[in-house]
């Protein structure tokens, strides 16, 4: 089952813009974690933030973490044609014992337009 | 260059074939992951492995199966029970089950004609 829910499904906008990206879940978690999948790839790991960080960078990108509403954004700044991709989130639950696993969303797609 | 790979990048089964997907991984992770990806969709869970010699069913594991004979290589069968196999499968590794980051592979895109 899907416990992540991202929004919007799909995005589209201007290089140059900023993009943001929504990521909603339903249980305690221990970390949530943001990934990519260029059209046809595998996904790759973009960032990680662990339930007691609220703010984390890497680049041009920005994730924020509100445990009080479980949800979380990606934020990708001054964006580039490049960065047209799907992007996922995934959380990783508290106390889910032997059944550790990475809860996927279904991912919003992002068009960069040049 | 470490890495995770898998083979084919595409593959044709006629219905009623069984077929195995490749995966290796040398960045000696413990855990090993197949998932399912159709169209639009995110990612479902086949079957995952904590350790060598062991495996547990994932999401959508019926009429798929798995071995972990060794801990580099994770080799998917799908078998012909599977009612609808065309789809993108993607494996992945992480250092320990659950909660670490995850390393793709390239994906195996199944058509069944």
């Amino acid at each position: 089952s899907q416990q992540g829910e991202e929004d919007p499904q799909a995005l589209s906008i201007q290089e140059g813009e900023n993009a943001t990206m929504n990521c909603s879940y339903k249980t305690s978690i221990n970390n949530l974690q943001w990934y990519r999948q260029n059209s046809g790839r595998g996904l790759v790991h973009l960032i990680l933030i662990r339930s007691n960080e609220r703010e984390k960078h890497s680049g041009r990108l920005r994730v924020t973490l509100d445990t009080s509403k479980k949800s979380s954004s990606l934020l990708i700044t001054a964006s580039r044609a490049a960065d047209t991709a799907s992007y996922f989130c995934a959380t990783a639950k508290t106390n889910a014992g032997n059944n550790r696993k990475l809860i996927w969303g279904l991912g919003t797609s992002l068009a960069v337009n040049p | 260059d470490g890495g995770i790979t898998q083979s084919p990048k595409y593959l044709f089964r006629k219905e009623g074939q069984n077929v195995t997907l490749s995966c290796e991984q040398n960045l000696n992770h413990d855990a090993m992951y197949w998932y399912r990806q159709d169209p639009g969709q995110g990612l479902r869970l086949i079957y995952y492995s904590q350790i060598v010699n062991d495996f547990q069913k994932g999401d959508i594991a019926e009429g798929y199966s798995v071995s972990r004979e060794k801990k580099e290589s994770f080799p998917l069968t799908v078998t012909s029970a599977q009612k609808n196999p065309t789809a993108f499968y993607l494996c992945a590794s992480s250092m320990a089950q659950g909660r670490d980051t995850q390393y793709f592979g390239p994906g195996t895109r199944l058509t069944v004609l």
